[in-house]
């Protein structure tokens, strides 16, 4: 059974038009990641939660901004999407990020394609 | 300077062939290591964890050396399944800007032929 789940799969939004994208965990993870990637390059990470603590990366654009409402769920807003924001978008957890050995191991759900149309 | 850099390749190589991929890490404070495989346009599936010196899985070996902050993997016997992009990953450290943080080399490619 899945434990970490996006959704949609598949997202094709207009060009300036806001769009969210979801991941949801089973796994009870403190830890909540988003990374975006880009063909043939590597995950890129966005953003962090650590329990509810929010830890954003300096080069994400202010374009990106995410919530999570509870454990299990994380939301990825994305406000006004260009072009370049085309990319997977990748929801990963980790029992506790800031440990060490096995409470690191990120799990990663299948990905949401994102195309700006 | 890149937290994770890794040769992106591609390899090309032989069925039953050994192959060895390298990446090194910036943060010296880092504590857990991991190999991951992607194949493409889907997720990355954890391979291995590295948090000593090396780990063991049958035809997969990582090893790491924290004095010169690089981590290896080598395949054994290499299968037509093994045809993926492996991805070194490495947590930012237990301090500083980097807490509780996983970051990504950009992945080496392989392909395994008949």
């Amino acid at each position: 059974d899945a434990m970490v789940i996006q959704n949609p799969r598949y997202q094709v939004t207009q060009f300036g038009k806001p769009v969210t994208l979801s991941c949801s965990q089973t796994l009870n993870h403190n830890v909540m990641y988003w990374y975006q990637q880009k063909s043939s390059q590597a995950p890129k990470l966005l953003f962090h939660y650590y329990d509810k603590d929010f830890n954003n990366e300096a080069d994400t654009p202010d374009n990106f901004q995410s919530r999570r409402p509870n454990t299990s769920f994380c939301f990825l807003d994305i406000r006004s999407p260009g072009l370049g924001d085309a990319a997977m978008y990748l929801c990963a957890t980790s029992r506790d990020g800031r440990g060490a050995g096995v409470d690191t191991e990120a799990f990663f759900g299948q990905g949401t394609r994102l195309t700006v149309v | 300077r890149k937290e994770v850099e890794q040769d992106p390749g591609p390899f090309n190589v032989p069925e039953g062939a050994t192959v060895a991929f390298n990446c090194t890490y910036s943060n010296s404070a880092s504590q857990s290591f991991f190999w991951y495989r992607q194949d493409c346009r889907k997720e990355p599936k954890l391979l291995m964890s590295v948090y000593s010196s090396g780990n063991e899985d049958g035809r997969f070996t990582a090893q790491l050396n924290r004095a010169s902050q690089y981590i290896s993997l080598l395949i054994r016997d290499s299968k037509l399944s093994d045809s993926a992009t492996y991805l070194c990953v490495v947590n930012g450290g237990l301090g500083g800007s980097t807490l509780g943080r996983l970051y990504f080399g950009r992945g080496t490619q392989l392909t395994v032929w008949p």
